[in-house]
């Protein structure tokens, strides 16, 4: 079946704007979790969502960054007036249930801040 | 707090000979342990995880990893590397909370002929 789908797979930006980085995950998991992959960092928690509800969002880094999902399914992250330490990899995991279920991972989205 | 301190950045291993990537962690009750392998681009994929029970655990592509509680530590090992095996290894603990996994910096591993 389907992965994880991550959209855009890159994006160039220009500091001070916004971008939105989407997230499909695996039809029927209800879990899902974006991270950050920086060069030589490892990855780096940001947010969980258990259904459409985000119990644990203390990984975001600050308040220019939020995450929605809707129905279940999709999720959303925005990163407000981009700044160049934004530039990474985000990456969008999902499971079946969360808590100990295994990580499936998408092939994340690139986003270079100019 | 949860951490996983992976002590190699960079390993190089002859092709056949055997391998063990250093994982430790830090967690004050029994962890749940997970190893995760990303090749160049390629998304992670799951090698294998520990909840309890048998201390050497099996994944696949022939990886196994051993649980030791007196030493912390959570060591990948493989009997035989292949030229396909060289990718970024990442160690990995689930927080007390059940919420997210701590992600180790990763070992890169290079395989030479």
């Amino acid at each position: 079946g389907a992965g994880v789908s991550q959209s855009p797979s890159n994006k160039v930006t220009e500091k001070g704007k916004d971008v939105e980085l989407r997230c499909d995950p695996i039809s029927g998991h209800t879990a899902l979790y974006w991270y950050r992959q920086s060069l030589g960092q490892g990855l780096e928690f940001l947010i969980y969502f258990q259904g459409n509800s985000a119990p644990d969002k203390s990984g975001l880094p600050s308040d220019r960054f939020s995450a929605e999902r809707t129905g279940g399914s999709v999720s959303t992250l925005t990163i407000q007036r981009t700044q160049q330490e934004d530039s990474a990899v985000y990456l969008c995991a999902s499971s079946l249930q969360g808590d100990n279920s295994p990580l499936h991972f998408g092939n994340g989205t690139r986003l270079t801040v100019t | 707090a949860q951490s996983v301190t992976q002590p190699d950045i960079h390993i190089t291993v002859s092709e056949g000979a055997s391998l063990e990537l250093r994982c430790n962690y830090s967690y004050g009750a029994t962890p749940y342990l997970f190893w995760y392998v990303q090749s160049p681009g390629q998304g992670l994929q799951l090698l294998l995880k520990y909840f309890s029970g048998d201390t050497l655990v099996q994944g696949i592509k022939g990886f196994e990893a051993e649980f030791k509680r007196s030493q912390s530590s959570f060591n990948l090992r493989k009997p035989s590397v292949h030229w396909s095996d060289a990718a970024e290894y990442f160690c990995a603990v689930l927080n007390q909370a059940g919420t997210a996994l701590i992600f180790g910096k990763g070992t890169t591993l290079s395989v030479s002929s």
